[in-house]
């Protein structure tokens, strides 16, 4: 069974930091990875998807890099803000429809 | 507006009730799903529809039964369900299914069994 793990598994940082978030997996037969924000209460926001033949996405201050062959994904956050706080969790599709979640990194920014 | 839109957003059923989740996109998606989030785990897919036909069921009991008539519109219908059912479920939506696809989400439906 495919497992996805994400470290840690929860965060505090003071307001501008620069953070970095990991996600790893056991298959590296992957066809991408997502990352995705959730706040409480609410469902999962999409923040960045990365397709097997890439390495890296970006939006604004967000950076999502995919590392296949060692079954690795990183969400690096710049000048990290309090409107940060959130799940931040990985999900890792297989094929057609095999989606496969971790448990999420909950980060707290400190204002 | 997230675009998915899931009522109720809260539910408190017994045992031996029957009820039902409903989820609606307004994005002109084809293919949507259902998702459980249980506490300290990690989520899990249970059903993908594409074009209102179901194309994966990750082994759900057959409590939880998914209809979907029409590419816009998602249901889960819930009958003599057990506490450990007791979570988050959420609603997605994709232009087409596939690995392909980012998925937007609804807001989901808070399930608690008595």
């Amino acid at each position: 069974k495919q497992e996805v793990t994400q470290i840690p598994a929860a965060l505090s940082v003071p307001e501008g930091e620069n953070l970095v978030l990991n996600c790893s997996f056991t298959d590296s037969a992957i066809y991408n990875l997502q990352w995705f924000r959730q706040d409480p209460g609410k469902g999962l926001t999409s923040l960045l998807l990365i397709q097997s033949s890439q390495r890296e996405q970006t939006s604004g201050r967000l950076n999502a890099s995919l590392d296949k062959s060692s079954g690795r994904s990183t969400l690096y956050i710049a000048a990290s803000q309090p409107g940060d706080s959130a799940t931040y969790l990985c999900a890792v599709c297989y094929n057609f429809n095999k989606f496969y979640f971790g448990s999420g990194t909950k980060l707290n920014v400190k204002p | 507006e997230t675009g998915v839109t899931q009522t109720p957003r809260h539910l408190v059923m017994g045992m031996t009730n029957k009820k039902s989740l409903k989820c609606e996109q307004h994005l002109g998606h084809n293919a949507m799903y259902w998702y459980k989030q249980s506490a300290k785990k990690p989520l899990e897919l249970m059903f993908v529809y594409s074009l209102e036909e179901r194309v994966e069921n990750n082994s759900v009991p057959s409590r939880f039964s998914p209809e979907c008539p029409n590419s816009s519109h998602l249901f889960l219908h819930l009958h003599t369900l057990q506490p450990e059912d007791s979570a988050l479920y959420l609603c997605a939506s994709s232009q087409e299914a596939g690995y392909h696809q980012p998925q937007h989400f609804g807001d989901g439906t808070r399930l608690s069994i008595l």
